[in-house]
């Protein structure tokens, strides 16, 4: 069974720190891991989509890396603002089980609450 | 602009009522989903449709029910027979059903028991 690990749970920086959030997953069978960011009360917004055969994906301040044999993601923030502070989720997309019709479960982790200090 | 629409964004239930929670999507998206969030925990997915007319029970579809009569509609009717329906309500969709493309979430409807 496909398990997504966040760790810490949360994190307070003061401004300007360059900051790294941790994913860890159990099953390395997956399609793709994708980085979302949720606001309070608010949908996912969607951050960055790393394939299974990339290293890394970069948007921005943003730089995520992907270490699929080692079950390892980790989402990288330079120089953050207080207007980062938010939930980050992980999620993968994990390969379906022979005779399944859905075509990549999304699995998630249970986020990272940021908080970044003026 | 194109996006995904969930209302309403808050929703109260008495006890014994089915609600239904709107979905509408206008980014020609054949897949849609319905989440449940609940404090602490990750998202759990309830049901799904790759397809006008088809969908498939998620995790935890147990009191829930959905159709899917048009492509950019899916809504998700919470009956009575789910216990405990008090969560956060996320509706996303992706383009298609090949696993490279990503999906994309609406700003969600917030459900609580009178």
């Amino acid at each position: 069974k496909q398990e997504v690990t966040q760790i810490p749970a949360a994190l307070s920086v003061p401004e300007g720190e360059n900051l790294v959030l941790n994913c860890s997953f159990t099953d390395s069978a997956i399609y793709n891991l994708q980085w979302f960011r949720q606001d309070p009360g608010k949908g996912l917004t969607s951050l960055l989509l790393i394939q299974s055969s990339q290293r890394e994906q970069t948007s921005g301040r943003l730089n995520a890396s992907l270490d699929k044999s080692s079950g390892r993601s980790t989402l990288y923030i330079a120089a953050s603002q207080p207007g980062d502070s938010a939930t980050y989720l992980c999620a993968v997309r994990k390969v379906p089980s022979p005779g399944s019709s859905n075509t990549g479960k999304l699995i998630f982790g249970q986020g990272t609450t940021l908080q970044v200090k003026p | 602009d194109g996006g995904i629409t969930q209302s309403p964004k808050y929703l109260f239930r008495k006890e014994g009522q089915n609600v239904t929670l709107s979905c509408e999507q206008n980014l020609n998206h054949d897949a849609m989903y319905w989440y449940r969030q609940d404090p602490g925990q990750g998202l759990r997915l309830i049901y799904y449709s790759q397809i006008v007319n088809d969908f498939q029970k998620g995790d935890i579809a147990e009191g829930y029910s959905v159709s899917r009569e048009k492509k950019e509609s899916f809504p998700l009717t919470v009956t009575s027979a789910q216990k405990n329906p008090t969560a956060f309500y996320l509706c996303a969709s992706r383009r298609g059903a090949a696993p490279n493309q990503p999906q994309h979430f609406g700003d969600g409807t917030r459900l609580s028991i009178l």
